[in-house]
């Protein structure tokens, strides 16, 4: 069973609407949860960074921690065309190095 | 501007030969990384730096090398051992200061066997 699992999609939404990205993760040690929007043949891109249990919102994103059940999301609201990418989960614990682990990532496509 | 930046952006390897990936960040951050990326899979821990002339292994360290003599950058070296080398390799950096865990990420080289 891999660390943190995410599933692969592709998600197809149409313009406007709110998509719900999903990942779980089996070490209760992770504290630092991110979400990475990678568009195609480019490099991650640094989205919502959280720590510990708790919501946090920055304009239509909204990232959720559940530590109690493993299980975190990001929410995009009025989901735009420009939204389409790869969205990746990652965590870590406070551990030396404070290695991320990745979830598989997410195909995003939003219809116009 | 600050950034990492990532060189050359398609590289072509023959086989049995060494090739190096460049990896520069001006962001003064300790921390550098590097990940590859195969298609369908997460990002996958190769080697990591914390400081200048320390590294340690990843997950999948065999057939990759690097050195970090300098704190801004950390190149790695995909050596002919390495028998499945094509890939889009991610080299990452982060900052040092207490609370700050996330990575920053360069633009990637895309690795191409001939």
């Amino acid at each position: 069973q891999k660390e943190v699992e995410q599933d692969p999609g592709p998600l197809s939404v149409p313009e406007g609407a709110i998509v719900s990205l999903n990942c779980t993760y089996s070490n209760s040690a992770f504290q630092y949860f991110m979400w990475y929007r990678q568009y195609s043949r480019k490099g991650p891109e640094l989205l919502m960074y959280t720590y510990s249990s708790g919501n946090k919102e920055d304009g239509r994103f909204t990232a959720q921690v559940d530590k109690s059940s493993k299980y975190i999301s990001l929410f995009i609201r009025d989901s735009q065309p420009s939204d389409s990418a790869t969205y990746l989960c990652a965590m870590s614990a406070r551990v030396k190095g404070n290695k991320l682990v990745f979830g598989a990532g997410t195909i995003l496509r939003v219809k116009s | 501007d600050g950034g990492i930046t990532q060189s050359p952006k398609y590289l072509f390897r023959k086989e049995g030969q060494n090739v190096t990936l460049s990896c520069e960040q001006n962001l003064n951050h300790d921390a550098m990384y590097w990940y590859r990326q195969d298609p369908g899979q997460g990002l996958r821990l190769i080697y990591y730096s914390q400081i200048v002339n320390d590294f340690q292994k990843g997950d999948i360290a065999e057939g990759y090398s690097v050195s970090r003599e300098k704190k801004e950058s950390f190149p790695l070296t995909v050596t002919s051992a390495q028998k499945n080398p094509t890939a889009f390799y991610l080299c990452a950096s982060r900052g040092g200061w207490t609370g700050q865990e996330t990575q920053y990420f360069g633009p990637g080289t895309r690795l191409l066997v001939l």
